[in-house]
């Protein structure tokens, strides 16, 4: 009964690839987030989508494009995967409004060669 | 440009005593502030938060302390227990649904 789940949990993969990770809330919350944990466990921002609109995108390459088909879910595509990408990816949901309690999947464990 | 940060990586406590965990930050218009706690190899969960119109919020063996005058908080543990045990991280917001998270502190609660 996993209120934020993320596919797939690790994921190794080349240089140069394609891959999409995929995020999903059972919690009913009008607002989902991409959060990149890298190598010194800065725990940083990517993307935030409100209802299905994209509400915050930090500087992140044009390479991630968040896609989020209905509100229950927001995937994050990655282009042209560099050794740089490697990190850990978390998804994370909240109520909409200001300052709600922002409730996190088990996190994407990224591996580019 | 790090705006809040945990400068002590690691701590060891044993268990039954204070696990006093430490967050700075440089940004004044922070209003909002939250701890969260992570165990390995799952996502951070909220643990407890406090406004910046008090100076401290309570809720059980965890206290936050917020100190705006010196732009510090803290989270206190008392006592400490060995399923305390895990990475733990200081955020802080000022405007909607954006937060900014500090690297964590790792704790390890000793039996």
């Amino acid at each position: 009964d996993t209120a934020v789940s993320q596919t797939p949990k690790y994921l190794v993969t080349q240089m140069g690839n394609d891959k999409s990770i995929k995020c999903e809330q059972n919690l009913g919350h009008d607002t989902m987030y991409w959060y990149k944990q890298d190598s010194k466990k800065f725990l940083k921002i990517m993307f935030s989508y409100n209802n299905k609109e994209l509400i915050i995108n930090e500087t992140v390459p044009n390479r991630f494009s968040p896609k989020s088909p209905d509100k229950a879910h927001l995937n994050l595509h990655i282009n042209s995967l560099e050794l740089g990408d490697s990190a850990v990816y978390f998804c994370a949901s909240s109520r909409q409004g200001a300052k709600e309690t922002q409730y996190f999947g088990p996190g994407t464990r990224l591996l580019v060669l | 440009d790090q705006q809040v940060k945990q400068n002590s990586p690691s701590l060891s406590v044993q268990e039954g005593r204070i696990s006093i965990l430490n967050c700075d930050y440089t940004n004044s218009m922070f209003d909002y502030f939250l701890w969260y706690k992570k165990y390995p190899a799952e996502g951070p969960t909220f643990l407890i938060s406090i406004s910046s119109i008090k100076d401290k919020n309570e809720d059980g063996r965890f206290t936050v302390f917020l100190n705006k005058s010196a732009k510090h908080l803290s989270l206190h543990i008392v006592p400490s227990q060995p399923g305390d045990s895990a990475v733990y991280f200081c955020a802080a917001s000022y405007t909607g649904n954006q937060f900014y998270f500090g690297t964590g502190t790792s704790l390890t609660v000793i039996p």
